[in-house]
């Protein structure tokens, strides 16, 4: 079965500074990899996926995250944090099959901090 | 881009009564649908998947007879939380999917936080 490990339930930055949210992933096989924002009492946001084309993924809202194989890595990153930035995210795995379903990790929530 | 729609945003029912969540697909055919569960500052999980003219796979855990799910229509799925109880309060999402396998992408809804009293 895949899954995904969010290291860190809470990371804290501030404005202006960089954002690196952590997500590891476990599976005999490449899947998807997906990365989603939730705000308070609201639904997911797609943030952007990794769908087996190019390793390095860019997003909405300036966040971007890699795709290392050799790590089994899906960081998310941002080089500057604003205060709207500050939600939670979740770091999501597909197998690749047409019976896919997604697997969430536990969640980070983002702080931003003036 | 895919809208999903999901109503009621917010609901309080009495202990024992039974409540209907609607999701629909605004502008696009989702073969699949996908029924969360959220409690609070947790992650989401799976209840269940329904496609089309079918029915629902439910996950390990999940009572198919207190969570009915009809996905009647392309654009339309419901969940129904039948006799519903205090432990029932929970935030709940849909999410569609066009097409097969994971690449088509999943639209969420806004969700709807369920309160039993």
């Amino acid at each position: 079965a895949q899954s995904v490990t969010q290291l860190g339930s809470h990371v804290s930055v501030s404005e202006g500074a960089l954002v690196l949210l952590r997500c590891n992933y476990s599976s005999s096989v490449p899947p998807y990899l997906f990365w989603y924002v939730q705000y308070p009492n609201q639904g997911l946001q797609l943030l952007l996926k990794y769908t087996s084309a190019a390793t390095l993924v860019k997003g909405i809202n300036g966040f971007e995250a890699e795709f290392k194989k050799s790590e089994t890595s899906f960081h998310l990153t941002k080089p500057s944090a604003h205060m709207s930035d500050a939600a939670e995210y979740f770091c999501a795995v597909s197998p690749t099959g047409t019976a896919s379903k997604l697997t969430f990790g536990t969640g980070t929530r983002l702080q931003v901090t003036l | 881009g895919a809208v999903v729609s999901q109503h009621p945003s917010r609901v309080i029912c009495k202990s024992g009564t039974s409540v209907k969540i609607e999701c629909r697909s605004l502008d696009f055919q989702a073969t699949t649908m996908f029924w969360y569960r959220q409690f609070p500052k947790q992650s989401l999980m799976l209840m269940a998947t329904s496609n089309e003219g079918s029915k629902a796979t439910y996950e390990q855990g999940v009572e198919k007879d207190k969570f009915l799910i009809n996905h009647a229509s392309l654009t339309l799925s419901t969940l129904t939380v039948t006799s519903a109880h205090p432990e029932d309060s929970s935030f709940y999402i849909c999410s569609a999917r066009s097409g097969t396998g994971g690449a088509g992408g999943y639209t969420f809804g806004s969700g709807t936080r369920l309160t039993v009293v």
